[in-house]
């Protein structure tokens, strides 16, 4: 099975940081990694899919990069609706998620 | 517009065995390429998947849970049903449905959207 690792677990940040959250898969999945937004008692939204492709109506704020084993997901200017946790996902092989990271306001 | 509706008890007692019941609108499971996967989320805790449906009947589990797990679908009245037996308390969890959504081109994959989830408490 494919584990997938994100780092940091939280972090603390203010309105208009830039964040950048890593996510690292335990063997090479291309770019078949995707990312989701979770508030809390909402259930996950998709913000970018195939490691660097905007969901339709995701704020250009959000971008993604990376292939192989290491991604990472960026929010270039924090917003107040941003504060939530995030997820990355493989879908290379069956699906896996990370442990997701916190977003918190500083 | 895709929509989806998890259903099912609130509560279940320690060794028993939990049927969820996915209802879903705006796609057919008969559709090639289409699918539906079921994910958990402890209190507090990280998103898990649990299992996959695809429009073929072709079916995988998270190999963890595996042995517990059965999903099944019912295209005439489009739903997805996922069970898991041997219930334990460490299995209270909220369970969501997912509609798998296919790349137009290649095999890539995302789940959107989500249903709202239902919370199952494990307890006796």
């Amino acid at each position: 099975d494919i584990q997938m690792t994100q780092s940091p677990s939280s972090l603390s940040a203010s309105v208009g940081d830039r964040v950048t959250i890593t996510c690292r898969a335990s063997q090479s999945i291309s770019s078949f990694l995707n990312w989701y937004q979770q508030k809390p008692g909402k259930a996950p939204k998709v913000l970018i899919y195939a490691a660097s492709s905007l969901q339709s109506g995701v704020p250009s704020r959000f971008s993604g990069s990376g292939s192989g084993t290491d991604f990472t997901l960026t929010i270039s200017s924090l917003q107040p609706e941003d504060f939530a946790t995030y997820y990355c996902q493989q879908s290379y092989s069956n699906p896996a998620f990370g442990g997701g990271t916190k977003v918190e306001i500083k | 517009q895709i929509t989806l509706k998890e259903s099912g008890p609130t509560l279940v007692k320690p060794t028993q065995t939990l049927t969820l019941t996915c209802t879903f609108s705006g796609f057919s499971l008969t559709t090639s390429g289409v699918g539906v996967g079921w994910i958990r989320q402890p209190p507090g805790k990280a998103l898990e998947w649990l299992a996959l449906i695809f429009w073929d009947d072709d079916k995988r589990y998270n190999p963890s849970l595996k042995s517990r797990l059965t999903i099944t679908k019912d295209t005439s009245k489009n739903q997805v049903v996922l069970t898991m037996t041997n219930m334990d308390p460490v299995d209270t969890a909220t369970y969501y449905c997912a509609h798998r959504r296919r790349a137009a081109v290649g095999n890539d994959y995302w789940f959107d959207p989500w249903g709202q989830g239902t919370l199952v408490t494990v307890s006796s």
